[in-house]
């Protein structure tokens, strides 16, 4: 069936680099997504890549993807106490936004 | 900001009871999701619309129905409710419906069934 696998947590300190870790099941799976959810708010999108891509950079934000592997993942360079959220990966089913699958999330607490 | 405003952002409510959560999509978004998020299923799809159309279902149960306005907003109805419906309910909107057209996500109404 669809499912899509995180890490539950993930404590690093301030200024160092933060690997975001997920695995999908869906080969047909055109987009995948990145969305960060801070306490009390809703998921906001961070970044997303088209499957035949391997990799997107965007300012600190970098998204690897292994397709053969399905393994994607999100590395965050000089991470800050206000990257401290719930990360979630997120892939599509079929051609449908409305049917976007997501992992349960990653805790990730960034230390001073 | 994502533009996606849901009222009311908190509902306590008793089991058997029925409630209605309302979306208001961004500007010129025609799409209007709604998902469940709770502890131990994670964020669940519930239902899509777009243009007042009901597009997608995912895992919505029969007590609960959505239905999208000509003005575009949204409306989730929640009937019969039960202890186990306690969550958050998140709407999202896009501009279309494609895997290329994001979502945003407002930041969702806190139900709690006592």
């Amino acid at each position: 069936g669809e499912d899509v696998e995180q890490s539950l947590f993930l404590s690093v300190r301030e200024g160092d680099s933060s690997v975001i870790n997920c695995t999908y099941t869906d080969s047909s799976s055109t987009y995948l997504y990145w969305y960060k959810q801070e306490p009390g708010a809703g998921l906001q999108l961070l970044t997303y890549i088209f499957s035949n891509m391997d990799m997107k950079q965007d300012q600190r934000l970098t998204v690897l993807l292994n397709k053969k592997d399905k393994h994607l993942s999100l590395r965050i360079a000089d991470t800050q106490t206000g990257d401290s959220a719930i990360y979630f990966c997120a892939e599509t089913l079929g051609g449908s936004q409305g049917n976007l699958i997501f992992g349960k999330g990653t805790k990730l607490s960034v230390k001073p | 900001d994502s533009g996606v405003t849901q009222t009311p952002k908190h509902l306590i409510t008793a089991t058997g009871q029925r409630v209605t959560l309302r979306c208001s999509p961004r500007s010129g978004d025609l799409s209007v999701y709604w998902y469940q998020q709770s502890l131990d299923q994670g964020l669940q799809f519930l239902i899509q619309y777009y243009n007042g159309e009901e597009r997608a279902k995912g895992n919505i149960l029969e007590r609960f129905s959505a239905q999208q306005f000509p003005d575009l907003h949204s409306e989730l109805n929640l009937s019969s409710l039960e202890l186990g419906d306690s969550a958050l309910y998140f709407c999202a909107s896009s501009v279309g419906t494609g895997v290329d057209s994001p979502l945003h996500f407002g930041n969702g109404t806190r139900l709690t069934v006592t």
